[in-house]
């Protein structure tokens, strides 16, 4: 089964400095990874996914992810925060063996500080 | 071209009244999927249909929950007899296939009072 954790409900940057968002998952066959951004009082929007490509994952605005099979994770980062940024980010994972059905964490929320 | 679409976009209701909720999927996609956000947590899958397959209800929390797919496009959520730990924003996606992305509507925010 896949699970997937991550670290920190909230985290707080200031404007222009380096956004982590941490993200931890299992699964016993290799996965699809995803990471979606929520705005106040908008959908699910998707910023990235890695599909078995490339390791090191572009998306929307600036961001990017690493898929590091040794360490399980998939963390989100952006050289240099924006007050846009502000919204709450999930990372989900997929497999064969669940329906690619996609298992969420439970969010982090991201807060800017100017 | 037009995205998933869900409606109402608010809905309040009183405990014990059932509820429809409903999703338009972006034309074309042939997975549809609900999910459960309550305040302050993550998705919780609720109940996804493929094409003609039989839907894999697995996520759906009891049997006060169902959903039917019609003609492989609008789907409707059915919440019977509602209880107020029902109350949550109710989120629909779609895709293309089954190993595509997600797009997602705006949802439906349940309130049971």
């Amino acid at each position: 089964a896949q699970s997937v954790t991550q670290l920190g409900s909230h985290v707080s940057v200031s404007e222009g400095a380096l956004v982590l968002l941490r993200c931890n998952y299992s699964s016993s066959v290799p996965p699809y990874l995803f990471w979606y951004v929520q705005y106040p009082n908008q959908g699910l929007q998707l910023l990235l996914k890695y599909t078995s490509a490339a390791t090191l994952v572009k998306g929307i605005n600036g961001f990017e992810a690493e898929f590091k099979k040794s360490e399980t994770s998939f963390h989100l980062t952006k050289p240099s925060a924006h007050m846009s940024d502000a919204a709450e980010y999930f990372c989900a994972v997929s497999a064969p063996g669940s329906n690619y059905q996609l298992i969420w964490g439970a969010g982090t929320k991201l807060i800017i500080k100017p | 071209g037009a995205g998933v679409s869900q409606s109402p976009s608010n809905k309040v209701t009183e405990k014990g009244k059932d509820v429809e909720l409903r999703c338009d999927p972006i034309s074309g996609h042939t997975a549809l999927y609900w999910y459960r956000q309550s305040l302050g947590q993550g998705l919780e899958f609720l109940i996804y249909f493929q094409g003609n397959s039989a839907p894999d209800k697995s996520g759906l929390p009891s049997d006060r929950f169902s959903a039917e797919r019609t003609g492989g496009s609008v789907s409707t959520l059915t919440i019977q007899r509602t209880q107020q730990e029902d109350s949550a924003v109710y989120l629909c996606a779609s895709s293309f296939d089954r190993t595509g992305e997600q797009f997602f509507g705006p949802g439906t925010r349940l309130t049971v009072l």
